[in-house]
This record gives structure tokens, sequence and C-alpha cells, in this order.
């Protein structure tokens, strides 16, 4: 299964809403995970399930979509939100695919 | 707290041989499935291996098919990948992760802080 995220990039101002979305080849259900990653750090879970936001992750993030599309909206970004954000399909069991990355700069 | 830790990365030639570590702490790590992703400089993220609890399912990458080796210890609380027959193209941050279920859906979390690999003569 493919997984395609878009944009690739994005310059975006703090206080701006954000939308990133990713797109599966073939239905995966609500199978699709969101992870963010700070340069020279681990990625780190933020949505399970398609929209499950994870403990200790600000509501201003929130995920939504089922079967081929999903988006990942972070609403009022905060300076600390600037990262690259990935999806990941977890349809395939223990075959996992991610997005290529939406990088969000300043 | 649950966490991951990596070693065992470093500089190794190509054709070369390298094993890799991930010690858990803070959960029951015979409980979970392990997974091992890697991240090449400047690129995305790229599902390795994984292995479930009693190492008796084990699924590889069509790129490290028949060159690397998932294993794991649950007394040690240890995850191992074994590489050989290195390419420049396996190098990458190798890091580890948890296999969760939320909900009912499976996602990887934590991970550990990654170690690199570089493959270069």
């Amino acid at each position: 299964i493919q997984m395609t995220q878009s944009p690739s990039s994005l310059s975006v101002f703090v206080g701006d809403r954000v939308t990133i979305t990713c797109r599966a080849s073939q239905s995966i259900s609500r199978y699709l995970n969101w992870y963010q990653q700070k340069a020279g750090e681990a990625p780190k879970l933020l949505i399970s399930g398609a929209s499950s936001l994870q403990s200790g992750v600000p509501p201003r993030f929130s995920g939504s979509g089922s079967g081929t599309d999903f988006t990942l909206t972070i609403n009022s970004l905060q300076p600390e939100d600037f990262a690259t954000y990935y999806c990941q399909q977890s349809f395939t069991f223990a075959r996992y695919t991610f997005g290529q990355g939406t990088k969000v700069e300043i | 707290e649950v966490q991951l830790v990596e070693s065992g990365g470093g500089l190794v030639p190509p054709g070369g041989s390298l094993r890799l570590s991930c010690v858990g702490s803070g959960f029951i790590f015979s409980r979970h499935s392990m997974n091992w992703v890697r991240q090449a400089p400047g690129k995305g993220l790229e599902w390795v291996s994984y292995i479930n609890i009693s190492s008796s399912t084990i699924y590889y990458a069509d790129s490290v098919k028949g060159r690397f080796t998932i294993s794991r210890d649950n007394a040690k609380n240890s995850l191992y990948l074994q590489m050989n027959s290195l390419r420049a193209e396996d190098t990458a941050v190798y890091y580890c992760a948890r296999e969760v279920y939320y909900g009912g859906k499976n996602c990887l979390d934590p991970w550990g802080q990654g170690t690199l690999v570089t493959v270069s003569s």
C-alpha cells in the first residue's frame, strides 16, 4: 500500500491553521496513524486510528478520514509545532508504510 | 517511564556486518511486538522489520530481506537487528519502536532515540 502526503512542505505563520492530507493507494479503513518528528529527534505518535489523539498531545491537533483519504489539522499553529509530519498505514499487519512526510516551516 | 534505547551503530565498509541492540524499560517487554524503522539522511521513514512476542512471526522489508535478521531476548528486554552484506543505501538512523494497540488500532509508540549506521569505505 502506497501512502502519498501533500503538500511535501509548507511555510506558515504562528497562529495559522494547517491541513495536511494523506492518501492511501487502497482502502485502509481507519488504520492510519500520524507522527511528528522534530529536527534531530525520534518520531512521536500524535494520532492513532485516524482520529484518536494521544495523551498529552494538545487539542489543537486533530485527525479525520477513513478509507483512502485522511487529514491532519493543526489549529492555531504554535512555535513548537514546526516539524515534519508523517502518516503511516497499519492496515497491512506488520508491513507498515509511511507517507513521504510534510515539513511545516516558518 | 516507557523507554527504548538503541546502540550498536557505527561506520562499517560495504559488505560488512553490524548488530544493533535495543533495550526496553518501563513496560513488560515480552508482551509487545517490536519493529525496526530506519531513516536515511534527509529522507523519510522506512519500516524495516517486525517480530512478534514469541519470535514466531517475523517480517522484513524487501530491501533488507535475506541480509538482515531480527531477533529478541525477552529475558533481557532486548531487541536485535543483525545486518549483513551492508550497502551504501543502508546508511540511516535505525529506530526501534514498540507496537501498541489503541482503540483496536495498532501503531508504533514509543520510538527509541535512534542509532546511526554509516556504510562507507
